[in-house]
This record gives structure tokens, C-alpha cells and sequence, in this order.
């Protein structure tokens, strides 16, 4: 079965400071693609950043980027310069062979004043 | 604005009724998912299709049927409802390939009274 695991529910952080939401998943397979999505209140699904297994060198878009450990099947995104508007749930994914996404159970990120 | 539009944005019925929501994806991608985000489940992968074709199936209730037309626009269809139907439904759309790579819709808030 393939799993993705979000063990933070909540965070917190101050504006203009950096957070880290962590992400472990399972899969036998080599070959897949993993995807942080941001949810805002509007309950838009919006993909933040995504990283191909098969890359060793790890993703970046602008502020976010990821910490790819593909032995330990970990995939943290780390936001910098955390902004008002990154409050949102953030869900990790993955997929595999071009099929359904598979979800965590997402992490609460506020940004506080 | 992700190119995806789904509609109703919202929908309020009673148990036992049938509702069905529409979905229409980016232009030039051919596949279409179905996702269901509840408080208790999460987000759930439903039903895929590519080119009019059923590709894949995920926890989809026997009381839920979709089809994607000529056209690829989408429906999906839920019937003899009941209150742990209530949740947000999304649809995706991607071109395919390896990476499949997902946009959002603004989802369907179904609430089953």
C-alpha cells in the first residue's frame, strides 16, 4: 500500500521567519513524483512545488523548497520569508505511474503577526 | 485560476436524492479525476478518466458513477445520498504522461441534510 504520513497537524511561525513541514511516504516503486499542495481558506487545491524521484538534486520555487531524502522516503518543505499569505493547509502527495495522487492528512500552517 | 471549472460551487440537498456535479478541464488535457475531501476521510481519490476511457478507480461508493463525455467535460453522479456524503468534491485535470502533474478545480461543496 502506499502511504504518505504528515505527523505535524498544526504549526506556527512568525512572519518573515522559516518553517519546515515534514512528509514520509511508503512505496515499493523506484519511479514516482511527489508534490506539496497549499489549501487556503478559499479551500482552492494549489500545487506549491513538485520533485521527480529520479532527481537527486533537490527542488526550489522561490521561497519553498524541499529536502529530499529518497532512502529515508522523506520530502519536508521548507518555506522562507514565511508571508500572511502562506497561511493554509498544506497537503503532501505523491503518485506513481501517472495515476490518482495519493494524500497526507495535511498540516495547518498559521502565520502569526 | 487554475483553467479547471466546476460547477455548482455549492449544493444543499436531502438524503436520498440524487445530485450531479460537473466538471469541465483545462483546455488540451485529456484526463480528469475526481477527488472527495471530508473531515473524517481526508482527500480521496475517487475515479479516473482519460479520452472518454475509465483508467483507474479508487474509493468510489457503488452509489457514485462519473463519465467524461466527447466533449471531456465530466459528471459525477451521487445517488441515494446520505449525511457522510457531505464533503467538498474536487475535479482535476491533467495531459497525462509520467509526471501528471494536477490542476484543481474550485471543488463542489455538497451538503446532504
Amino acid at each position: 500500500a502506499q502511504t504518505v504520513t504528515q505527523s505535524q497537524p498544526e504549526m506556527s511561525v512568525q512572519e518573515a521567519e522559516t518553517v519546515t513541514l515534514s512528509c514520509t511516504y511508503d512505496t515499493s516503486e523506484s519511479n514516482y513524483y511527489l508534490f506539496w499542495y497549499k489549501q487556503p481558506p478559499s479551500r482552492q487545491m494549489i500545487l506549491v512545488i513538485r520533485q521527480e524521484a529520479y532527481k537527486q538534486q533537490n527542488a526550489t520555487e522561490n521561497r519553498f523548497s524541499v529536502n529530499f531524502q529518497k532512502a529515508a522516503k522523506s520530502f519536508s518543505l521548507k518555506i522562507s520569508d514565511s508571508q500572511l499569505g502562506d497561511t493554509a493547509m498544506y497537503f503532501c502527495a505523491f503518485i506513481v505511474r501517472g495515476n490518482k495522487l495519493t494524500f497526507g492528512t495535511g498540516t495547518q500552517l498559521k502565520v502569526e503577526l | 485560476d487554475s483553467g479547471v471549472t466546476q460547477t455548482p460551487k455549492h449544493l444543499i440537498t436531502a438524503t436520498g436524492q440524487r445530485v450531479t456535479l460537473r466538471c469541465s478541464p483545462r483546455s488540451g488535457d485529456l484526463s480528469v479525476y475526481w477527488y472527495q475531501q471530508s473531515l473524517d476521510q481526508g482527500l480521496q481519490f475517487l475515479i479516473q478518466y482519460y479520452n472518454g476511457e475509465e483508467r483507474a478507480k479508487g474509493n468510489i461508493l457503488e452509489r457514485f458513477s462519473a463519465q467524461q463525455f466527447p466533449d471531456l467535460h465530466s459528471e459525477l453522479n451521487l445517488s441515494s445520498l446520505e449525511l457522510g456524503d457531505s464533503a467538498l468534491y474536487f475535479c482535476a485535470s491533467s495531459v497525462g504522461g509520467p509526471i501528471n502533474e494536477q490542476f484543481f478545480g474550485p471543488g463542489t461543496r455538497l451538503t446532504v441534510l
